[in-house]
């Protein structure tokens, strides 16, 4: 098993130029995640899928789109990139319904990364 | 909202000496979660702690949750070079989204 896979890996951009992150995950988990990454600060949770079907916002939307194309995969879309979102983008998933709400198999699986330049 | 804060931001420490990262949470936990990023790497769950007072080993690592539930602890025995990495932890309780800490980075000296 892979477990979650991103692609791609590294992404420079010109402002308001537009990508979409891909990932996959072959766990059959039902919830997956959308998180940035920025030194001294952790995990941030963008968006947010509690089950095949539904998406809903985390604490840092704002810039982001995301489609759960099936209960696979879970993408994320800027459509008009800004410097202010260079980071390094997570994907993860989890076995529970729940999303990031109290469950009791939260337990989150992530995906390696993809680090993103916006020039 | 709930805000989950870790201490100290970086650690130190010659190879063999102990560490500790402390988890403070402004409001009472359900549960907490520890993981481990490894340099240039991805977070890796470690633990899961729901009971008050719950203390949990993994070979040289010790977690534990407080009584009130509101702070957790990592603590690392005997630091190797493989320890090296940043040390999250994340809760919540029910209504409240997982929050991560900001996570404590720790390198140690061989």
């Amino acid at each position: 098993n892979a477990g979650v896979t991103q692609t791609p890996k590294f992404q420079v951009l010109k402002t308001g130029q537009s990508m979409t992150l891909q990932c996959a995950q072959d766990m059959n988990h039902n919830s997956m995640y959308w998180y940035r990454q920025d030194p001294g600060m952790g995990l941030r949770l963008i968006y947010y899928s509690a089950s095949e079907g539904t998406t809903d916002k985390g604490e840092v939307p704002n810039g982001y789109n995301v489609s759960r194309l099936n209960k696979r995969e879970f993408s994320l879309r800027l459509e008009s990139a800004a410097p202010s979102q260079t980071s390094v983008y997570f994907c993860a998933s989890s076995e529970g319904a729940g999303g990031p709400f109290l469950s009791s198999y939260n337990e989150q699986f992530f995906g390696p990364g993809t680090r993103l330049t916006v020039l | 909202g709930q805000q989950v804060m870790q201490i100290p931001q970086y650690q130190h420490v010659q190879e063999g000496e102990d560490f500790t990262t402390y988890c403070n949470s402004s409001t009472t936990l359900s549960n907490i979660q520890w993981y481990k990023q490894r340099p240039g790497g991805h977070p890796v769950f470690l633990i899961q702690l729901v009971k008050s007072g719950e203390v949990k080993k993994q070979k040289r690592l010790t977690f534990q949750f407080g009584e009130a539930k509101k702070n957790s602890s990592l603590h690392i025995t005997a630091t190797q070079t493989t320890d090296v990495g940043t040390y999250f932890c994340a809760g919540n309780n029910a209504g409240n989204m997982l929050t991560f800490g900001g996570g404590t980075r720790l390198m140690v000296k061989p």
